[in-house]
């Protein structure tokens, strides 16, 4: 299983920036799947989850009309689109799995990419 | 501010038993399993335990989780050296429609 993050760059407040997470070795339609991110020396927090068919989605309040979480099953990719992108949403993204049937369960992870918002 | 609330920092010589608290509410740790998550430096984080108390392949039985109407607790016994890690605890949340995390509890090994 391996799932490797891209896209991450330094973006001025204002500006916008897509990530995108290739997945390989599983069955990558079978699962959701989620973005979390870290602020540098602070926690894990949820940014946004898709379902397995990419018809439900969800975000973090802090986010919600600013991004749009998006999957291609046949390519294995899931993205996130960054609009109007903030000084606060400077974080490592990781890109993770959730094992099916269990909610906040992240069985597999990424090294994650940085975004850094700033003038 | 995390919504699961778990202490910055716990330290324990080797040998001795420590336990690293979640607490959180009815829409998150009271209706959902809870899952740890070890986080070393400049690595991916990695699930150290999930529905409460199941340890995956590879976590040493000196680690337990437990789980007690709306707070959980990680427990390390024995503890090594090699213990020293961040840990975080998450849940699913039903008033958020989404995942709740823990602020992170970095674990020193004296």
């Amino acid at each position: 299983v391996q799932l490797v993050e891209s896209g991450g760059d330094l973006v001025q407040p204002g500006g916008s920036l897509r990530l995108s997470c290739s997945a390989s070795g599983f069955t990558f339609s079978s699962y959701w799947m989620y973005w979390v991110r870290q602020v540098p020396g602070k926690g894990l927090v949820w940014v946004s989850r898709i379902n397995n068919g990419g018809t439900t989605t969800t975000y973090a309040e802090s986010v919600k009309g600013r991004f749009t979480i998006s999957r291609d099953n046949g390519r294995n990719t899931v993205s996130l689109q960054m609009n109007n992108l903030r000084a606060e949403d400077t974080a490592l993204y990781y890109c993770t799995r959730e094992a099916r049937s269990a909610v906040g369960m992240f069985d597999a992870w990424g090294q994650g990419t940085l975004v850094t918002v700033s003038s | 501010q995390s919504v699961l609330t778990q202490p910055p920092s716990v330290s324990g010589t080797p040998g001795q038993t420590v336990t690293i608290s979640c607490s959180g509410s009815s829409s998150n740790i009271g209706s959902n399993f809870v899952n740890w998550y070890q986080h070393l430096p400049g690595m991916a984080p990695k699930l150290f335990m999930y529905r409460n108390n199941q340890r995956p392949s590879g976590v040493p039985d000196r680690f337990s989780g437990s789980k007690s109407g709306t707070s959980a607790s990680l427990a390390i016994s024995g503890l090594r050296s090699e213990d020293e890690s961040d840990f975080y605890c998450a849940a699913g949340d039903d008033s958020l429609s989404g995942v709740v995390f823990g602020g992170g509890t970095k674990l020193t090994v004296l």
